[in-house]
């Protein structure tokens, strides 16, 4: 079956830290990668995606790369504000079915 | 540009008395449609999802109900709330295949 498994939280980081999520997938197909955002209080947003094996997505100075060989969609971004504090959801979606399989989110506080 | 309305924003309800919340996309047709519960601090819970008119899938067995009655509304149910109800509900929507989901603001509901 289809499952994504993402790293525990809490992440607490300084601000303009290396950030780091590891998000690893199982799936019976091809699927596509999904990373959303979710700031306290509101839903969802979708922050980057990936359709296909090695491509990398990337959005406000976030960037997955799509690993088949690792089945991994790592997030990553460089320099952390914080701004980015939210909770941040793997997700995947094959083109057979109509479900989304979701990580259980990662919290992330970013300090001054 | 499509746009995903829920409402209301937020509700508190006693124990024993019934739910019912909406949700409506616009900007598109024929959309999926999901219906999520997130309990505080928790992932995302799939309760229901539907690929068209009258047709809905059950994915937790529960007090909740959900309906579809025009093409882009999709309603959650309840005739008797539970202490358990409690929660953050999220609609969102997609079109088929492995395609990104779409968020709405959410219902925070407490059952008091």
């Amino acid at each position: 079956g289809n499952s994504v498994t993402q790293m525990e939280g809490p992440v607490t980081l300084s601000e303009e830290a290396f950030l780091t999520i590891n998000c690893t997938y199982t799936a019976t197909g091809y699927p596509s990668l999904f990373w959303y955002v979710q700031y306290p209080g509101e839903g969802l947003q979708l922050l980057l995606k990936a359709t296909k094996a090695d491509d990398k997505g990337s959005n406000k100075g976030f960037e997955a790369t799509y690993r088949k060989e690792t089945t991994s969609f790592h997030l990553e971004k460089g320099s952390v504000q914080v701004s980015d504090s939210a909770v941040y959801f793997c997700a995947l979606s094959e083109f057979t079915g109509n479900q989304f399989y979701f990580g259980t989110g990662t919290s992330l506080t970013v300090i001054p | 540009s499509q746009t995903i309305h829920q409402w209301p924003a937020t509700l508190v309800q006693p124990v024993g008395s019934p739910l019912s919340l909406e949700c409506t996309v616009e900007g598109t047709s024929n959309p999926n449609l999901y219906w999520y519960r997130q309990a505080a601090g928790r992932g995302l819970q799939l309760l229901f999802y539907s690929v068209g008119i009258g047709q809905i899938s059950s994915e937790v067995p529960q007090n909740l109900s959900a309906s579809r009655p025009q093409d882009r509304q999709f309603i959650l149910s309840s005739k008797k709330l539970l202490l358990s109800d409690s929660g953050f509900y999220l609609c969102a929507w997609s079109v088929a295949g492995p395609y990104e989901q779409y968020f709405g603001p959410g219902t925070r509901l407490t059952v008091t």
